[in-house]
């Protein structure tokens, strides 16, 4: 079946540590990649999008994503996280005419 | 509005009983989508719009769930006859349209919290 898989379902971290969390998709084909952010109480916001020409892309908040077409993946990296960081993380696959596929999200503790 | 939003931000209810829910999108956005969110479960997708009809409903867990859009802006989700398991937070989302690229980024609203005791 058609998925979108993250890796990691919680993960713990101190201030200033490195980021990176997983996510692979199985469509073939053209699609569009995102991550949002559901920090706690908050609605879902737009990390960062992929649609074409430089599979590295940077958003908000010092995130940035790498897309590997050979590999089928979009992770997300953050050099160095801040306990405002504390969030659920969720990547998203779009098809043209279809809805987001999310994956199933990765929460991140951060402590200070 | 400056934002997708929804209505009711709560809403209770008792097993049998229907419920609707209601989303507002951005002005000008064509497109409309629904997702449910639960424990376990993440993010599920449910149906979307474009415009007024409904290419793919394939997302709706069953007969008792059902939506429609009028005006191509406000959509209404609605669940007969719910059940515990029905209990999750609805989500809406918008975008200028359905299509692929740059236009189909969403936005979402503020989500529905439904319970079903």
């Amino acid at each position: 079946a058609q998925s979108v898989s993250q890796h990691n379902h919680h993960v713990i971290l101190s201030e200033a540590a490195s980021l990176e969390l997983g996510c692979n998709y199985s469509y073939g084909g053209t699609v569009n990649l995102f991550w949002y952010v559901q920090y706690p109480g908050q609605h879902l916001q737009l990390l960062l999008k992929y649609f074409s020409g430089d599979p590295l892309v940077k958003g908000i908040k010092g995130f940035e994503a790498e897309f590997i077409k050979s590999k089928f993946s979009f992770n997300l990296r953050k050099p160095s996280v801040q306990w405002s960081d504390t969030a659920e993380y969720f990547c998203a696959v779009k098809r043209a005419g279809t809805a987001l596929i999310f994956g199933k999200g990765t929460t991140l503790s951060v402590s200070s | 509005g400056a934002g997708v939003s929804q209505s009711p931000s709560n809403k209770v209810t008792e097993k049998g009983k229907d419920v609707e829910l209601r989303c507002d999108p951005i002005s000008g956005h064509t497109a409309l989508y629904w997702y449910r969110q639960s424990l376990g479960q993440g993010l599920e997708f449910l149906i979307y719009f474009q415009g007024n009809s409904a290419p793919d409903k394939s997302g709706l867990p069953s007969d008792r769930f059902s939506a429609e859009r009028t005006g191509g802006s406000v959509s209404t989700l609605t669940i007969q006859r719910t059940q515990q398991e029905d209990s999750a937070v609805y989500l809406c989302a918008s975008s200028l349209r359905a299509g692929g690229g740059e236009y189909n980024e969403q936005f979402f609203g503020p989500g529905t919290r439904l319970t079903v005791l």
